[in-house]
């Protein structure tokens, strides 16, 4: 069973406007962590968050968690053509650390 | 720094073959999973090795999957026989240490079972 759930599961827009996509989750996590992948590739890590902070950031990412609401965001500022690809969450909890990915967002950003 | 090496890239067979993947870590790593990964879904937890010990592998057939990690460095994971659900991407990661830590992905070897 998956853990975390991206939302929305495609995301289209234009160059140079932001991207935002959510995680929610069902269980207390120790980390969440944000992934990329292009088309017939092996992910890409983006950014880890621990339980116990609340945003961080990357270059153009910034990725917030909520663990009140169970949720994370990633946003992309000034998107690139790029930047088109799947996005991933992947949440761990308890003693084994494993990360469980989400089913994704498919991310097309038009040049 | 060399990336986490996996061969072969494609695979095509028949069902009821076998066919096994190898996977090389990023020196030094030593917590190794395979994951697959089904058209249109994320990837999905086969085995965690951790060195050359098993860590966690309630997620895989055992009655066809088989995984090695021979002398904790690369692993070999087979398939015998395969199915047309097998279809898919199997996804090698390695990690420092044993988790709590980003995870380094190779390329994936896509397999086709027709």
């Amino acid at each position: 069973s998956q853990q975390g759930e991206e939302d929305p599961q495609a995301l289209s827009i234009q160059e140079g406007e932001n991207a935002t996509m959510n995680c929610s989750y069902k269980t207390s996590i120790n980390n969440l962590q944000w992934y990329r992948q292009n088309s017939g590739r092996g992910l890409v890590h983006l950014i880890l968050i621990r339980s116990n902070e609340r945003e961080k950031h990357s270059g153009r990412l910034r990725v917030t968690l909520d663990t009140s609401k169970k949720s994370s965001s990633l946003l992309i500022t000034a998107s690139r053509a790029a930047d088109t690809a799947s996005y991933f969450c992947a949440t761990d909890t308890g003693g084994s650390y494993i990360p469980t990915f989400g089913r994704g967002t498919s991310l097309i950003v038009h040049p | 720094e060399a990336g986490v090496a996996q061969s072969p890239r494609y695979k095509i067979i028949e069902k009821r073959q076998s066919v096994a993947f190898w996977c090389n870590p990023i020196s030094g790593h030593a917590t190794l999973y395979w994951y697959q990964q089904i058209l249109g879904q994320g990837p999905k937890l086969l085995i965690q090795f951790q060195n050359n010990g098993v860590v966690d592998d309630s997620q895989l057939p055992k009655d066809r999957f088989s995984a090695e990690r021979l002398k904790g460095v690369d692993s070999t994971l087979k398939i015998q026989p395969a199915k047309l659900e097998d279809s898919a991407v199997y996804l090698c990661a390695s990690t420092l240490g044993f988790g709590n830590e980003k995870l380094f992905f190779g390329s994936g070897t896509q397999l086709s079972v027709l």
